[in-house]
């Protein structure tokens, strides 16, 4: 089975913290993905990846930053942590785009920025 | 740019009724679509996917979509709930470019409800 592993399930940050998120994925995927995720507005895409040191921005990237230094992990990093950045963060991976391929993720890590 | 409605936000069935949840997506191309189930505290798994082809798509845990192009319409379905069914339900498109990552657009969701 794939798996996509969040490092966390749980953190608790103060207001000004640079936060890392990590993603590992044991599948050989060439994308991956950052959402949030808040009630009522589904999930949003914050970057992708892919490739290794490949990012583009997704739909909300203001306040994110992403590494791929290994094509296995995928790291979102909140530059300097505010409220309004508290939510769930789900991160994904795929195959290299194409007929077929659908996106697995991670369990989630709730961040709660105080 | 693609988007994806999903018209419900809590939906409220009694154990052993039908089930229907909507999804109306606009793309300008062949769409690819998706059903996502998420329990809570959870990640999103993957109940069916339609790329071609049939367009009644059988997925996990007894339930079916239909893909209706005229409708622009991906409705998920089941024909007996069970209580372990209460979940957020996600209808997403995604795109696909032929090269590159692509991400899956969602719709806001749908919290089912299992009503004893």
């Amino acid at each position: 089975d794939v798996k996509v592993t969040q490092s966390s399930r749980y953190l608790v940050k103060r207001t000004g913290e640079k936060v890392f998120l990590e993603c590992v994925q044991d599948m050989d995927h060439e994308n991956m993905f950052w959402y949030r995720q808040d009630p009522g507005l589904g999930l949003r895409l914050i970057y992708f990846s892919y490739d290794v040191k490949m990012k583009e921005k997704g739909d909300i990237p203001e306040g994110y930053s992403v590494s791929r230094e290994k094509k296995e992990r995928f790291s979102l990093i909140l530059e300097s942590a505010s409220t309004n950045q508290t939510s769930m963060y789900l991160c994904a991976s795929s195959p290299i785009s194409g007929e077929g391929t659908e996106a697995f993720f991670g369990q989630g890590t709730r961040l709660t920025v105080v | 740019a693609q988007s994806v409605t999903q018209p419900d936000i809590h939906i409220t069935v009694s154990e052993g009724a039908s089930l229907e949840l909507r999804c109306n997506y606009s793309y300008g191309a062949t769409p690819y679509l998706f059903w996502y189930v998420q329990s809570p505290g959870q990640g999103l798994q993957l109940l069916l996917k339609y790329f071609s082809g049939d367009t009644l798509v059988q997925g996990i845990k007894g339930f079916e979509a239909e893909f209706k192009r005229s409708q622009s319409s991906f409705n998920l379905r089941k024909p007996s709930v069970h209580w372990s069914d209460a979940a957020e339900y996600f209808c997403a498109v995604g795109m696909y470019s032929g090269g590159g990552a692509d991400g899956l657009t969602f719709g806001k969701g749908t919290h089912l409800i299992i009503q004893p």
